[in-house]
């Protein structure tokens, strides 16, 4: 079955500091990956896709996500972040069972 | 375009209620996806409808359940009746196509955070 992993749950940050959040999936057949965005109360928000091409995608507000077909890892990236960055952040995956299959979603803290 | 309208915003219910959620999709999207929230579990599909029909209701936790779509513009949850673990926030979300689903992603609305007690 198609699954996707969110390592991390809570990620607190100071501004500036560097941010990795991992996403793991399962499948094995070609897949189309997604990293979504909820700013608090507000609702999900795509921030970037891979579907094929290079696998360095680089999406709004600086963030950039690589797929690593080897390792079936699709990690978000944004070398320094703002405070303005606090939110929840869903991977997703797309492609074999005509949905997308969401991550449980890692929260977000940003401290000035 | 008002993207994906859900309502109501929050709803508060006692324990045995029916609850009914609604979502208006974008003009011209044919389908329509309903997810659940919550801490425990992330983001979940219930059931999404391709004009108007329901396609995969295999997320549906229970017959508590059920979700209807009576035309193209319009779309319910229904909880009947409601439990404490219900509360979640519920999400609809819709798309012009599948392959635009699957290579774009979804449109989602606000979502309905609701509260059970």
């Amino acid at each position: 079955a198609q699954s996707v992993s969110q390592h991390n749950h809570h990620v607190i940050l100071s501004e500036a500091a560097s941010l990795e959040l991992g996403c793991n999936y399962s499948y094995g057949g070609t897949v189309n990956l997604f990293w979504y965005v909820q700013y608090p109360g507000q609702h999900l928000q795509l921030l970037l896709k891979y579907f094929s091409g290079d696998p360095l995608v680089k999406g709004i507000k600086g963030f950039e996500a690589e797929f690593i077909k080897s390792k079936f890892s699709f990690n978000l990236r944004k070398p320094s972040v703002q405070w303005s960055d606090t939110a929840e952040y869903f991977c997703a995956v797309g492609g074999g069972y005509n949905k997308l299959i969401f991550g449980a979603g890692t929260r977000l803290a940003v401290h000035p | 375009d008002a993207g994906v309208i859900q309502s109501p915003r929050h709803e508060v219910t006692e324990m045995g209620q029916e609850v009914t959620l609604r979502c208006k999709p974008i003009s011209g999207h044919d389908y329509l996806f309903w997810y659940r929230q919550t801490m425990m579990r992330g983001l979940e599909l219930l059931i999404y409808f391709n004009n108007n029909v329901p396609i995969d209701d295999s997320g549906m936790p229970e017959d508590r359940f059920s979700a209807k779509m009576p035309n193209a513009s319009f779309s319910t949850l229904k909880i009947q009746p409601s439990e404490p673990r219900d509360s979640a926030v519920y999400f609809c979300a819709s798309s012009p196509t599948l392959t635009g689903a699957l290579n774009y992603g979804y449109t989602f609305g606000s979502g309905t955070r609701l509260t059970v007690v």
